[in-house]
């Protein structure tokens, strides 16, 4: 069983520079959503969807875009990198507020 | 907005003792969920442990078990007869009942160390 699937695991990018994480879940979850991971700060929400085609904000989407054109995919974009954006993502899904959610394996960026 | 406190950040144990690892949280709502996750040094985040608001009796999944006192909103994770893959970062994590979605709110989390 894949579970949540995560690619890269490792990135360095240039300051200016986009990409795109790429997050794949093979278990029918409606529920997916992107956070990201700070020193000192826990796990913080970027953005999240309830389903294909529905996407909405959480606490920290400036400089991140997400669409979901199918239920197994859920891809981060990264318009612009900056210094900032320096942390580890997680893409989680669910589907079920009762079961908590799955997590990908994480990626390790860095903007320098 | 809810917010999660984990007010120790770093814990340690001997193996095979217990400990307990704290955790605050803020809300207005009656209907949610509480979770704690593992953070080994692998990265992965694995489910410890859940608790529905709307139940009385604390969880325990074998070693684990909660202590979660509503009226206080505290939700403490204990862990007993401590072993050496026990050590982790721990968050303590909050779910509305209300909103859709996967949205999680994390505490800060609490490094645990176990001590052979």
């Amino acid at each position: 069983n894949a579970g949540v699937t995560q690619t890269p695991k490792f990135q360095v990018l240039k300051t200016g520079q986009s990409m795109t994480l790429q997050c794949a879940q093979d278990m029918n979850h409606e529920y997916m959503s992107w956070y990201r991971q700070d020193p000192g700060m826990g796990l913080r929400l970027i953005h999240y969807s309830v389903g294909a085609g529905i996407t909405d904000q959480g606490e920290v989407p400036n400089g991140y875009n997400v669409s979901r054109s199918t239920t197994e995919d859920f891809p981060l974009r990264l318009l612009s990198a900056a210094p900032s954006q320096t942390s580890v993502y997680f893409c989680a899904s669910s589907y079920s507020r009762v079961r908590g959610a799955f997590f990908g394996q994480g990626t390790r960026l860095t903007v320098v | 907005a809810q917010t999660v406190t984990q007010s120790q950040p770093e814990m340690s144990v001997q193996e095979a003792e217990t400990v307990t690892l704290s955790c605050t949280y803020d809300t207005s709502e009656s209907d949610y969920y509480l979770f704690w996750y593992k953070q080994p040094p692998s990265r992965q985040m694995i489910l410890v442990i859940r608790q529905e608001a709307y139940k009385q009796q604390n969880a325990t999944e074998n070693r684990f078990s909660v202590n979660f006192q509503k009226a206080a909103k505290s939700f403490s994770l204990k862990i007993s007869d401590s072993q050496l893959g026990d050590a982790a970062m721990y968050f303590c994590a909050y779910r509305s009942g209300k909103t859709s979605g996967s949205r999680l709110t994390f505490g800060e989390g609490t490094q645990l160390t176990v001590n052979p």
